[in-house]
């Protein structure tokens, strides 16, 4: 079972709508959670990271939350425009610094319509 | 500012070839990972150095080796290539002291 689980696999909204992204882990210990945008054939692009210790955080129209007891994130995506159709991956990080080994999700893929 | 630098882009290789791709990390980091990603999946995490040691190491087939040289750029070696070798090979890097991880545009390698 894969300790990053996302929904939902794919999403289609128009463009200019809002949408929200889960990711629920198991990943134990916790360092941190990361949002990654990632283009079909690209290299993952860093959104947001946060620790245990926060909350929230937003990058523009990116925001991402993260509730540590639940072992839940979602990430907020604002205003969507035809540029944002990409895959959001959720990655955790399971130690801190250095030594790492990142914990990657199913991933969502996302479509933006005209 | 310089990302991570990956090349080749695009590599075809036939079966039981040899491969060779290199990872050049972000100015004055010290870590770097390889991750393989196959059609549709999530990446896989491969193995690590920090300071030109390996640091970890995950799903990454004895046919494989790889290595971070003294100035810090790193080079996954596969050898005998199996259809299955067919993916994107995703190089990342890091700095010691910091939770960040940026990514390189990957190699992709095609086995035919």
């Amino acid at each position: 079972k894969n300790q990053v689980e996302q929904s939902p696999q794919s999403l289609i909204i128009l463009e200019g709508k809002n949408c929200t992204l889960q990711c629920n882990y198991t990943v134990s210990p916790f360092s941190n959670l990361r949002w990654y945008k990632q283009d079909t054939g690209r290299g993952p692009v860093s959104l947001t990271i946060m620790t245990f210790s926060e909350n929230t955080k937003s990058n523009g129209r990116y925001t991402a939350t993260l509730d540590a007891d639940t072992k839940q994130s979602s990430l907020h995506i604002t205003a969507s425009q035809l540029s944002d159709s990409a895959s959001y991956i959720c990655v955790v990080s399971p130690r801190n610094f250095g030594n790492e080994k990142l914990t990657f999700g199913t991933g969502t893929r996302l479509t933006i319509i005209p | 500012a310089a990302g991570v630098i990956q090349s080749p882009r695009h590599l075809i290789k036939e079966k039981r070839e040899t491969a060779t791709l290199k990872c050049y990390p972000i100015p004055r980091h010290d870590t770097v990972y390889w991750y393989q990603q196959g059609p549709g999946q999530d990446p896989q995490f491969l193995i690590s150095f920090y300071e030109k040691m390996q640091s970890d190491k995950g799903s990454i087939p004895d046919r494989f080796s790889a290595q971070q040289f003294s100035d810090y750029h790193s080079e996954l070696n596969m050898s005998s290539l199996e259809l299955g070798d067919s993916a994107l090979y995703f190089c990342a890097s890091s700095s010691g002291g910091a939770p960040e991880a940026f990514f390189g545009q990957g190699t992709r390698l095609t086995v035919v």
